[in-house]
């Protein structure tokens, strides 16, 4: 398998402007994460998805945020309007399961960053 | 709640020479650790997890993590440190009750030559 696959890997953009992040997670896993990591506040959970159905957007910062899972295969997170304090790497992760001896797998990550 | 903490932002260790990455966790139930490992520009890879039974875990790249209760740590450790071996490293802990991680804010580890 190829792994979590994530587009693009870098992102310069500008304030204001409509980000949208790609993720394909490993083929057969169930679960789908997006995460954001920066220097001040470390790795973050933004929002989780079992089946296609979002569980817990929690983590989510604000609703300028949203992420969809239209299918098993594909998720976005999307940024609208973005803004300079949105610059961080967002990774994606999937697991097989949710129990609590599952391991999740990361993506490269995407690194973005707002002018 | 479940919480973990690294308490080195970062280690420094020369080539050879054994290394030890701190961990430690609160969890209210039984707790489930990881290892991560991030090299530049790339993502978290996994190093290996603690669930229960004997309290070394051995993991890849000659890494390994002991269990301790009492003092719930989980710390990673191998005994000679490469110079590829630099890297950020996260540790992770799921409280039995929890669905999701916590991560540590990670460790930078240099391997000197």
């Amino acid at each position: 398998d190829a792994g979590v696959i994530q587009s693009p890997r870098h992102e310069v953009t500008e304030m204001g402007q409509e980000v949208t992040l790609r993720c394909k997670p490993i083929s057969g896993h169930d679960y789908l994460f997006w995460y954001r990591q920066t220097m001040m506040r470390g790795l973050e959970l933004l929002i989780y998805f079992n089946n296609n159905v979002p569980i817990d957007d929690s983590g989510m910062p604000e609703d300028r945020f949203s992420a969809k899972m239209p299918n098993a295969s594909f998720s976005t997170l999307k940024i609208q309007p973005s803004e300079p304090r949105d610059s961080a790497v967002y990774f994606c992760a999937s697991s097989l399961y949710i129990s609590s001896t599952d391991t999740q797998y990361f993506g490269p990550g995407t690194r973005l960053t707002v002018l | 709640a479940q919480s973990v903490a690294q308490p080195e932002d970062q280690v420094n260790v020369a080539e050879g020479n054994p290394l030890t990455v701190k961990c430690t966790y609160s969890v209210s139930g039984n707790p489930y650790l990881f290892w991560y490992v991030q090299y530049p520009n790339r993502g978290l890879q996994f190093l290996l997890k603690y669930i229960t039974g004997d309290n070394l875990v051995k993991g890849s790249y000659g890494f390994e993590a002991e269990f301790n209760k009492s003092q719930t740590s989980f710390h990673l450790k191998k005994p000679s440190a490469l110079v590829s071996d630099s890297a950020l490293y996260f540790c992770a802990v799921r409280d039995s009750g929890y669905s999701t991680l916590t991560f540590g804010k990670g460790t930078m580890l240099l391997v000197s030559p």
